[in-house]
């Protein structure tokens, strides 16, 4: 089955730094990379995700970049915000129906932005 | 919030008692998940219901039974807690051909 591993586990920047957190999957065949973000007490909340057709995508702060020849994606927040504050969580999926859309996680990354 | 609640939101119950928890959705989507959120572990994929009386397991099924008897339903049926089975439990829900999750509010168990 598939395999994610995510790093690091915490990682604490000063506001208005750049924040970088790094996923590797095991299996070729997943196509579908999705971010989600935990605040305390909440469940996940998707922000960002890509699929295996594009190298890149940005959303405002946020961006997401897909190397599929090494496996790995990766979650760039700019300009860093104390609200960026949470828990990050990769994840990885074959994009069809056959799999059952089901999505394997990363252990989480916890981001402390520093004011 | 794709329209998900989660009840209860907090239980108590002791080892060897038999604890539902149910989980809800109002927009019709077939594809529903049940996780567990540990420390050290992130999410990890208990069972999951593919349509009305279609489950199957996920990576940590043993302990576990699910029923999806109509389609906003999605019960998970702890038969006899164990400690072991102290967690955040999330349930979510897929947007068919999207392979988007949302998850819901989730409920803390805590078995003494």
């Amino acid at each position: 089955g598939e395999n994610v591993e995510q790093h690091p586990s915490t990682l604490s920047v000063q506001e208005g730094d750049s924040a970088v957190i790094k996923c590797t999957y095991s299996d070729s065949a997943s196509n579908y990379f999705p971010w989600y973000k935990q605040e305390l007490g909440k469940g996940p909340q998707l922000i960002i995700d890509i699929r295996s057709n594009v190298g890149e995508k940005k959303d405002q702060r946020i961006a997401v970049t897909l190397n599929k020849t090494a496996k790995h994606f990766s979650l760039h927040i700019t300009e860093t915000q104390p609200e960026d504050s949470a828990v990050y969580f990769c994840a990885a999926s074959r994009d069809s129906g056959g799999s059952n859309y089901k999505l394997t996680f990363g252990k989480g990354t916890l981001l402390t932005v520093n004011p | 919030d794709a329209g998900i609640t989660q009840s209860p939101r907090h239980k108590v119950t002791e080892t060897g008692t038999p604890v539902t928890l149910r989980c809800h959705q109002t927009e019709n989507h077939r594809y529903m998940y049940w996780y567990r959120q540990d420390p050290g572990h992130g999410l990890r994929l208990i069972h999951y219901s593919y349509g009305v009386k279609d489950t199957d397991k996920g990576e940590v099924s043993d302990g576990y039974s699910v029923s999806r008897s109509k389609t906003e339903d999605f019960l998970l049926t702890l038969e006899s807690a164990t400690s072991s089975q102290t967690s955040v439990y999330f349930c979510a829900i897929a947007t068919s051909g999207t392979n988007e999750q949302f998850f819901g509010p989730g409920t803390r168990l805590t078995v003494l």
